[in-house]
């Protein structure tokens, strides 16, 4: 059964640096989606990414933020610059099509420490 | 974002069904009502999601009240595997970007 990557598992960084998590999606699926989980608390969306665009962000995905589907088959979600309260687990998600009834695969996550 | 209402926690035997419920007094006409669950230490997993008819598949069954306000996740025969948070999402059919919007769930525990 196909499924969504994640890479790293584990990423530990310090404060202030850049880091880049890295999902592949489903192939055939046209619909991205990045979201986290903080420690403890409720799952939360960042952003959902269509045709090479960001189509929907939340309050969270700010300028420090950005996405990226460099290729065909990866897609990238950037910090520029961590803070600590962006120690959470990362999910990347993907969907087929338009339609909301089609179900969003999730990947394992990556655990991101920020130092 | 509409919102949906949900016990805290729930208990339930190995073998035995399990009524999750949800209440979504503010949905609208457009909204689709989606279960997904999230094993421990894993990423959210689709459960099952319905319009307005009752829904069945190879997981679980949805049962979703005439007036749309409240609706049911069952597990016909719990195992030990189907511990996990239980989310009742809804959706807005009228938009395409599909983002979920995740509650606290139902963190259901299943007793051998």
């Amino acid at each position: 059964e196909p499924e969504v990557t994640q890479t790293p598992s584990h990423q530990v960084t310090q404060m202030g640096q850049e880091v880049i998590l890295r999902c592949v999606p489903i192939s055939n699926h046209l619909y991205f989606y990045w979201y986290r989980q903080i420690l403890g608390q409720k799952v939360e969306f960042l952003v959902s990414f269509y045709n090479n665009e960001i189509s929907e962000k939340s309050e969270i995905f700010d300028d420090q933020f950005s996405v990226e589907r460099p290729d065909g088959s990866n897609f990238t979600l950037k910090i520029r610059s961590t803070k600590l309260e962006d120690s959470a687990m990362y999910f990347c998600a993907s969907r087929t099509g338009a339609w909301v009834g089609y179900e969003q695969y999730f990947g394992p996550g990556t655990r991101l420490t920020v130092t | 974002d509409a919102k949906t209402t949900q016990p805290n926690s729930m208990e339930s035997n190995e073998e035995e069904p399990v009524h999750l419920p949800c209440n979504h007094s503010t949905i609208s006409g457009t909204d689709y009502i989606h279960w997904y669950r999230q094993l421990p230490s894993q990423g959210p997993e689709y459960v099952i999601h319905g319009l307005t008819s009752n829904v069945n598949n190879r997981m679980a069954s949805l049962a979703i009240a005439e007036d749309r306000k409240s609706s049911t996740l069952i597990l016909h025969r719990a195992t030990l595997r189907d511990a996990a948070v239980y989310y009742c999402i809804l959706t807005d059919g009228s938009s395409n970007t599909g983002k979920l919007i995740f509650g606290q769930g139902t963190t259901l525990q299943v007793k051998p």
